[in-house]
């Protein structure tokens, strides 16, 4: 069975001070790793697709990166509009197209 | 704008009551999906149409009806609701292959009283 896990569950951060949210995930052969944000009482929105270990993405303060058991979502100097639950997803091989989602990381910056 | 749009935003209905969640996508897609999202909870998967055909129901009870005209069109109707139904209703589709990204609708806020 697919899992995905989110460390932390919770993350408070002064504004400008960076760190790295985790997605560890399981599955029988990777197709596809998702980053979303998602804002109180809104549908997640979309930030990154990772297809492959040693590939990397980037949007602004945001940087995605992917090994072979994880994920990490770098956030350099954020700010508090960077303040959300961001979201972790997986799509394994064997024909299935349905992802597998984690818990989430909610995250506060300070002002 | 993400290319799938839900209406109602927002539904107050009482448990005696029958209404319906509407989706359509605008992005050439073939995969539809229902998810619910509780307070303080991760997404849960309801069901899952591909070109128009239900895939996955993952146990949800008979109250929610789903329905998939058309690959860019999905429904669902709700009638004798719970107050532990009251939740975010989102609204996902993707092509239905795999390593395809999903993209998700605003979502319908549903409180039922």
């Amino acid at each position: 069975e697919d899992q995905v896990t989110q460390s932390p569950e919770a993350l408070r951060l002064q504004e400008g001070e960076s760190s790295s949210l985790n997605c560890s995930y399981t599955v029988s052969g990777l197709r596809g790793l998702f980053w979303y944000r998602q804002d109180p009482g809104k549908g997640p929105e979309f930030l990154f697709t990772l297809y492959s270990a040693g590939e990397e993405k980037e949007k602004e303060r945001l940087k995605a990166t992917l090994t072979k058991k994880e994920s990490f979502l770098h956030i350099t100097a954020p700010k508090p509009e960077d303040s959300a639950t961001y979201l972790c997803a997986v799509q394994a091989s064997g024909g299935s197209y349905i992802p597998t989602f984690g818990r989430g990381t909610s995250l506060i910056v300070h002002p | 704008e993400t290319g799938v749009t839900q209406t109602p935003r927002h539904l107050v209905m009482g448990m005696t009551n029958k209404k319906s969640l509407k989706c359509e996508q605008h992005l050439g897609h073939n995969a539809m999906y229902w998810y619910k999202q509780s307070a303080k909870k991760p997404l849960e998967l309801m069901f899952v149409y591909n070109f128009k055909e239900q895939t996955e129901n993952n146990s949800v009870p008979s109250r929610f009806s789903p329905e998939c005209p058309n690959s860019s069109h999905l429904f669902l109707h709700l009638h004798t609701l719970q107050p532990e139904d009251s939740a975010l209703y989102l609204c996902a589709s993707n092509r239905g292959t795999e390593g395809n990204t999903i993209y998700f609708g605003e979502g319908s806020w549903l409180t039922v009283v």
